[in-house]
């Protein structure tokens, strides 16, 4: 079956530092690889996607490349801020489950000053 | 545009009981999906529908029923509450051309005594 693997958290940074999240996944054929992102009291938010190996998903300056040899799917991001503090989940959609993610457990990440 | 809403925001039901989550959107989705939320497990799927009448299981299914009679609006009842249930329902909805970019309401705080 599919499943989705997120690195442990939670991850606590200060303003300004480099962030990666890694995410690595198990499914059948070629998936679509997706990161969520979800902020306190919210629902979650699609942050930035990729469907084929190779792709490099970007949004509000964050980035992950779909990496097919060592299916993986790191979350990075060069510079973080306070407002970045949330919990990021990493999913994925494959082959004929229409509409159906599989998600990972989500990780906490909190930035501060 | 509302976007997804749902009520209540949060709940206290007394095992045995019965209750309707409702889920609302705005935005003439075909797809949409209810999950539940429990900490360390990520997001797992309870039920989804591709379009009014046409409803189907997801990965945790026993102890939910949907019906989807718009496209509009897609309840999820409990049909008699334990203290498993004790969870975060998120109700999601997603075009068809792009069934994996989902949006997602703010969620239902559910604790079953």
């Amino acid at each position: 079956g599919n499943s989705v693997t997120q690195m442990e958290g939670p991850v606590t940074l200060s303003e300004e530092a480099f962030l990666t999240i890694n995410c690595t996944y198990t499914a059948t054929g070629y998936p679509s690889l997706f990161w969520y992102v979800q902020y306190p009291g919210e629902g979650l938010q699609l942050l930035l996607k990729a469907t084929k190996a190779d792709d490099k998903g970007s949004n509000k300056g964050f980035e992950a490349t779909y990496r097919k040899e060592t299916t993986s799917f790191h979350l990075e991001k060069g510079s973080v801020q306070v407002s970045d503090s949330a919990v990021y989940f990493c999913a994925l959609s494959a082959g004929t489950s229409y509409g159906k993610l599989t998600f990972g457990q989500g990780t906490i990440l909190t930035v501060h000053p | 545009n509302a976007g997804v809403t749902q009520t209540p925001k949060f709940q206290v039901l007394k095992t045995g009981q019965s209750m309707t989550l409702q889920c609302a959107q705005d935005m003439n989705h075909e797809y949409m999906s209810w999950y539940r939320q429990d900490p360390g497990m990520g997001l797992r799927l309870i039920h989804y529908s591709v379009g009014a009448g046409i409803t189907d299981q997801g990965e945790v299914p026993n102890g939910y029923n949907v019906s989807r009679s718009t496209t509009e609006d897609f309840p999820l009842r409990l049909l008699s509450a334990a203290p498993s249930q004790t969870s975060v329902y998120f109700c999601a909805s997603s075009p068809n051309d792009k069934p994996y970019e989902q949006y997602f309401g703010p969620g239902t705080r559910l604790t079953v005594t």
